[in-house]
């Protein structure tokens, strides 16, 4: 079973750093992008960027450009997100998911196909 | 950036009700690029629709799409129980990625 399984829930002060992570399993890790999605209390989804486990292409949405970083270990199928000093306003459910490859055109698409079940962060003092 | 704006904000209906759910785009989207998913509370997102009309496997096909520009619709047949939830569009076309703010399907 194609799975994406992130880390648990954190709770951390303003100005510690965090790294979430996102493991894959059940395909090959390295065919298929890596995105993150913010989901705020209450809000709605909010595309972060995304990361190409073969090559560390990373394409961040300007809105979360210079606040998080995103990598991967490739070795392990993991995907990390990370921050170097949190504000309380990354309070937030962050998913990872999967971006689609078609092995027969070998075409890729930016629509997701696998999401994890979500990593809960909460920043306060 | 694309700006997708999802109408109506909420839908109540009753179950066995017929919805339809409006994704409108700033810009024109090519149909393979608008996709929707579901996410039920406290669940993470489900696709249902890529390329405006392909239903993803193992969705019912009461659910269906359709569309095309800038103007997206996602159809649901028969509301069960199990439907109840909110909805988003997302466009890949461009970056940035964006997805609409979403319609909630309520129970009336």
């Amino acid at each position: 079973e194609v799975q994406l399984a992130q880390s648990g829930a954190e709770v951390k002060k303003p100005g510690e750093s965090l790294r979430i992570s996102c493991q894959g399993s059940g395909y090959i890790f390295t065919t298929h992008w890596i995105t993150w999605v913010r989901q705020m209390p209450g809000k709605g989804l909010e595309w972060m960027g995304r990361i190409d486990p073969s090559h560390s292409y990373i394409n961040y949405n300007p809105s979360f450009q210079g606040h998080v970083t995103m990598s991967v270990d490739k070795s392990i199928s993991t995907a990390y997100l990370q921050w170097n000093s949190l504000k309380a306003s990354d309070t937030a459910m962050y998913y990872c998911a999967r971006f689609v490859y078609d092995v027969l055109t070998g075409q890729y698409y930016h629509y997701m196909d696998v999401w994890g079940n979500g990593t809960t962060v909460t920043v306060s003092s | 950036e694309i700006v997708l704006t999802q109408s109506p904000g909420t839908l109540s209906l009753s179950p066995g009700e017929g919805a339809t759910l409006s994704c409108r785009a700033s810009q024109s989207v090519e149909s393979t690029h608008l996709a929707w998913y579901q996410q039920k509370r406290g669940q993470a997102p489900r696709l249902l629709i890529y390329g405006a009309s392909s239903r993803a496997t193992g969705i019912p096909d009461r659910f269906s799409g359709s569309g095309s520009g800038t103007d997206f619709s996602l159809i649901i047949r028969r509301l069960e129980p199990e439907d109840f939830a909110v909805y988003y569009c997302q466009q890949h076309v461009t970056f940035p990625f964006t997805f609409g703010p979403g319609t909630k399907v309520d129970i009336k």
